[in-house]
């Protein structure tokens, strides 16, 4: 199947600092990219759309200022969390959809990348 | 909103059948029933998906009721490996843009 890898697998950081997280589409191209992230024990909340060559759209609440996201090529997105506080320390998933031939379009996932905020 | 609702936990013993429900009364005529997974600390994976026959690939089958307001996804013979949070999704078919809303899912645990 699609591969998607993420960049960096786990991150420290220092409060007030900002970390970038890559999510590339390996063997395919995605004009669309989504970020999603996860707090211990809970769901998949869908933080943003990545739309290649135009901006991102946030799902409601997410605060794009924060959540920097720039998807300049077919195959790269990055999401870039600014001025990172304990709060934000979170699982951060990106996922970019595949068009298997006739089954249609399939998401595939990235390995994640565990943030740390201290 | 999630438009499923799914037990929040089941467990199964190893070799034999997992059986996860999935509710969804509001599904549309266009929407698809898609079942993901997702083992601890990684991105989720793509296990199957069906409109309204029921479905079998190499890890799973996927039987929808008549009325398609639920259906069920069969691990045919679980593994201690299968042990994870099972997500069913409904969604329109195909479509690049088309985003995947998370639900709370099952935590299946396979038990030795």
């Amino acid at each position: 199947g699609a591969v998607v890898s993420q960049h960096p697998s786990w991150v420290i950081c220092k409060s007030g600092t900002s970390v970038k997280i890559e999510c590339r589409s390996l063997d395919f191209q995605a004009t669309t990219m989504f970020w999603y992230r996860q707090f211990p024990k809970q769901s998949l909340m869908l933080m943003a759309t990545s739309n290649e060559g135009s901006k991102a759209t946030y799902e409601q609440g997410v605060e794009k200022d924060k959540f920097l996201i720039n998807h300049a090529s077919l195959t790269l997105s990055t999401l870039t969390v600014t001025s990172a506080h304990p709060e934000d320390s979170s699982f951060y998933i990106c996922s970019a959809p595949f068009v298997q031939g006739a089954s249609g379009t399939e998401a595939f996932f990235g390995q994640g990348t565990r943030l740390t905020v201290v | 909103d999630a438009k499923t609702t799914q037990p929040p936990s089941m467990d199964c013993a190893e070799g034999r059948a997992a059986n996860l429900p999935c509710n969804h009364s509001t599904i549309s005529g266009n929407e698809y029933v898609y079942w993901y997974r997702q083992i601890h600390s990684q991105g989720p994976q793509y296990i199957i998906h069906g409109l309204k026959n029921n479905e079998t690939n190499e890890m799973a089958s996927l039987i929808i009721t008549e009325d398609r307001k639920s259906s069920t996804l069969i691990l045919p013979h679980a593994t201690l490996r299968d042990t994870a949070v099972y997500y069913c999704i409904v969604r329109v078919y195909g479509g690049a843009t088309n985003k995947l809303i998370f639900g709370t899912g099952t935590l299946l645990a396979v038990q030795p």
